[in-house]
This record gives structure tokens, C-alpha cells and sequence, in this order.
């Protein structure tokens, strides 16, 4: 079983859609739960950060972690075509580890 | 704001070549990483380093190698290049006090 799972995707929705990207992971070890979003031919950028369980909420976007059942979500509400990118899941056990751990990513379009 | 600076966007080199990638961090991170991305892979760890001079291998180590002389600085190099190292290559930084990654823009590599 890989570390990280993550629906490849493609997901395709209307502008103004809900849309819920997620992951799953099998380390129960992990304390960090990061998403990134990734332009088309750029870089990664950090979107959400969350330690441990819980909800984090900026904006439009909303974090979720439930270690109980090793799954973390994003939400976005609202979508917008500028949504339309790669997005990561990433975890990292903390405890002075090195590396993350990523999914590889869900590719999401917003269609106006 | 933080930085994370790749020398190249876009490379095309023949097959053999040596080919040298930079990457140059401005936030005094300790910790370095080079990934490449291809579709369907997700990032795969090629190297990194968390200090001056020293350098881990990550999981796909073969046909490259990494100099980091200064703690900004991390460069990745590939020997002789293949066409099976056609990819997106991305370098990240990471401080001490936050476990996410700071990614830099990426670089095309295309071997012909």
C-alpha cells in the first residue's frame, strides 16, 4: 500500500461549484498535512497548512484532518476558473523529519 | 517574500551532455531538495541536502549527483544526459521552523 493516495483525477466542474479534493495515507505517524496548488508549467505553492486533526478554514479554501481515519480534504467553495490546477496533498511526520510525503496530485478544472 | 530561484526555465541538451541545474534560496534555509516531475509519477525525490557540503540520496539517485558549497546554493547534476531524464525538475527549500517546502518555478529539461 503507497503512503499517499490521491485521485488522479481529472475533475471537472461549473464555476461556482463545491469542489472536495482528498486524500488518504496509511503512516498514522503524520502530524503535518499540507495542499499545495500547481499551475500548469510552475512550481507548487503552499495553499493549507494543518497540524494534527481539525478544520482550518482561509478565504474560500477549508482544510480537514481526520486522523482517525488517516483522510484529509480540501474544500473549495466558490470555485473560480483561476482554481483550475494540480493540486498535492503533503504530510510530514514532524519530529525533525527531512521530507514530505506527497500524493501525486488531482488536476481540477473549472469551467465558466 | 521568500524565494526559491531556479537558473533555467526551459532547457534542451543532447544526449551525453553534462547538464548542470541551479537552484538559489534567499531565506537562510538549512534544508535543500531537487524532485523531478513526470505525468502519472508524481515528484520523485532525486537528492537533497540539510547542510552545507552534505547530500542524502532520495529515491531515484542514478545518473545524477548534487554540490552544495554554499548553504543557499544547491546544484543538480546530471553526468551524461539520457532521454529518460526528459522532465520537469523542481528544487524546494525548508527552515528549521516550518516543515512544508518552499518550491521554486521548475525547469523543462528536455534530452534529445
Amino acid at each position: 500500500q503507497k503512503e499517499v493516495e490521491q485521485d488522479p483525477g481529472p475533475l471537472s466542474v461549473p464555476e461556482g461549484a463545491i469542489v472536495s479534493l482528498n486524500c488518504t495515507y496509511s503512516n498514522s505517524a503524520f502530524q503535518y498535512f499540507m495542499w499545495y496548488r500547481q499551475y500548469s508549467r510552475k512550481g507548487p505553492e503552499l495553499l493549507m497548512y494543518t497540524y494534527s486533526s481539525g478544520n482550518k478554514e482561509d478565504g474560500r479554501f477549508t482544510a480537514q484532518v481526520d486522523k482517525s481515519s488517516k483522510y484529509i480534504s480540501l474544500f473549495i467553495r466558490d470555485s473560480q476558473p483561476s482554481d483550475s490546477a494540480t493540486y498535492l496533498c503533503a504530510m510530514d511526520p514532524g519530529a525533525g523529519s527531512y521530507q514530505l510525503t506527497f500524493g501525486k496530485g488531482t488536476k481540477l478544472s473549472v469551467i465558466p | 517574500d521568500v524565494k526559491v530561484t531556479q537558473s533555467s526555465r526551459y532547457l534542451v541538451k543532447r544526449t551525453g551532455e553534462k547538464v548542470f541545474l541551479e537552484c538559489v534560496q534567499d531565506m537562510d534555509h538549512e534544508n535543500m531538495f531537487w524532485y523531478r516531475q513526470d505525468p502519472g509519477l508524481g515528484l520523485r525525490l532525486i537528492y537533497f541536502s540539510y547542510d552545507v557540503k552534505m547530500k542524502e540520496k532520495g529515491d531515484i539517485p542514478e545518473g545524477y549527483s548534487v554540490s552544495r558549497e554554499k548553504k543557499e546554493r544547491f546544484s543538480l547534476i546530471l553526468e551524461s544526459a539520457s532521454t529518460n531524464q526528459t522532465s520537469m525538475y523542481l528544487c524546494a527549500s525548508q527552515g528549521s521552523l516550518f516543515y512544508g517546502y518552499t518550491f521554486g518555478s521548475g525547469t523543462r529539461l528536455t534530452v534529445v
